[in-house]
């Protein structure tokens, strides 16, 4: 089975400019996250995702930030205009809501430099 | 919120035995208590979950007291490549199993 797959790996930007990541959740998981990760934490949930609504997005900086999954598959997360404190890794994790422990499966991440 | 503490950091030998203790003492009675691993450069990966008493599978064993106010994770027998950092995370059932991560307990496994 396919792991959660996420694009660019890395990213350096310059502040002010603009930047979008994409992910692609395991076939058939119908919820999907976005977190960040700042160096040294644990991740922050941004933005949560059922089907192609927004479940959770108490903590997506509404100002810059701004995601959507409009076919209720794959989706993506975009930060205009970047700020240095957003550095930090973004994180693309899905789930099923078809039982068992409803784990979340985690990609690997994008790793956004600010400069 | 069910906030959890854990220990920020632990230091171990090859072929001992892991014990990383997390207090939630606000859990509710639909919580499930999780916990997740995370190698450097990689998303974090569920390891084991539990409500009440002992889990056990492959990798790890959750001890969860009667009163759910905090729990164990066991790793037996640690390698080098058990160097990680440990989530403890509650699972609020009632909020679409949202997961709220803190810092985590890094493990180093030393030879």
């Amino acid at each position: 089975e396919a792991g959660v797959a996420q694009s660019p790996r890395y990213k350096i930007i310059e502040k002010r400019q603009s930047v979008a990541f994409w992910c692609n959740p395991i076939s058939g998981h119908a919820t999907l996250y976005w977190y960040q990760q700042i160096l040294g934490q644990g991740p922050k949930l941004l933005i949560q995702f059922q089907n192609n609504g927004v479940v959770d997005d108490s903590q997506l900086p509404k100002d810059r930030f701004s995601a959507e999954r409009l076919k209720g598959v794959d989706s993506t997360l975009k930060i205009q205009p970047a700020k240095l404190e957003d550095s930090a890794v973004y994180l693309c994790a899905s789930s099923s809501i078809a039982g068992g422990h409803n784990e979340q499966f985690f990609g690997p991440g994008t790793r956004l430099t600010v400069l | 919120l069910a906030k959890t503490t854990q220990p920020i950091s632990m230091d171990s030998y090859e072929g001992q035995e892991v014990n990383i203790t997390c207090s939630h003492n606000n859990i509710a009675t639909n919580d499930y208590i999780t916990w997740y691993q995370q190698f450097p450069s990689q998303g974090p990966r569920f390891i084991i979950q539990g409500y009440k008493t002992k889990v056990t599978n492959e990798v790890a064993s959750l001890f969860i007291p009667a009163d759910r106010k905090s729990s164990t994770l066991s790793l037996p027998r640690v390698s080098l490549s058990d160097t990680a950092v440990y989530y403890c995370l509650v699972k609020r059932r009632a909020a679409g199993n949202k997961l709220t991560f803190g810092g985590g307990t890094r493990v180093l496994v030393k030879p």
